[in-house]
């Protein structure tokens, strides 16, 4: 079982619906970070967080240490977002991200 | 402006061949790293490096190698000993080392033939 899951693999979704991914992990973290991956490759950080949520713009990030489980919510979605989203942990034992397997997204107009 | 590059975005070779990948950074950060994706699968670390002239193996070290001369510059050889090398190779840096928010290159895409 790998440390950091995702859900779901893959999400589509109609312009302006309301998006939710799911990431749990099973390690002690010291930070927990989304990351979007755009159809070119390159990766940007959306949030890091060790605690409670996060806005940006239509992005919200929330993180439930207790119950090991993270959400990336999107609202009101735009074909733009279309990306794959990851999710990786930072454990508290070492110095290094360990990653989920992405989803991704596709946002029709 | 600073950020990570990569070069080159896309790179062919032929099987034995080692080729070496390029990653500069201008964000004067400390620690670098090295990450393989494959379809379907998350990142995996291949090395990293948290100071000048020191590194360390990830979790899929083998048929790999890498160099840190300089702060700004980590490149990564893909050897011949690498039996699948196809695949997307990205670079990353981050301030310290610590597990903190890293930025990532562009990206190359090596096809071995």
């Amino acid at each position: 079982k790998n440390e950091v899951e995702q859900s779901p693999q893959n999400l589509t979704a109609q312009e302006g619906e309301f998006i939710t991914i799911n990431c749990s992990y099973s390690v002690g973290i010291s930070a927990l970070h989304w990351l979007q991956q755009h159809p070119g490759g390159g990766i940007v950080s959306l949030f890091m967080l060790s605690s409670g949520k996060k806005k940006h713009g239509r992005l919200i990030a929330t993180i439930n240490i207790q119950e090991k489980h993270s959400s990336l919510h999107i609202t009101a979605s735009h074909p733009r977002d279309s990306a794959v989203y990851i999710c990786a942990v930072g454990k508290t034992s070492g110095s290094r991200l360990t990653f989920g397997e992405g989803t991704q997204l596709t946002v029709n107009p | 402006d600073g950020g990570i590059t990569q070069s080159p975005k896309y790179l062919f070779r032929k099987e034995g061949q080692n080729v070496t990948l390029s990653c500069e950074q201008n964000l004067n950060h400390d620690a670098m790293y090295w990450y393989r994706q494959d379809p379907g699968q998350g990142l995996r670390l291949i090395y990293y490096s948290q100071i000048v002239n020191d590194f360390q193996k990830g979790d899929i070290a083998e048929g790999y190698s890498v160099s840190r001369e300089k702060k700004e510059s980590f490149p990564l050889t893909v050897t011949s000993a690498q039996k699948n090398p196809t695949a997307f190779y990205l670079c990353a840096s981050s301030i310290n080392g610590l597990p903190d928010t890293q930025y990532f290159g562009p990206g190359t895409r090596l096809t071995v033939l």
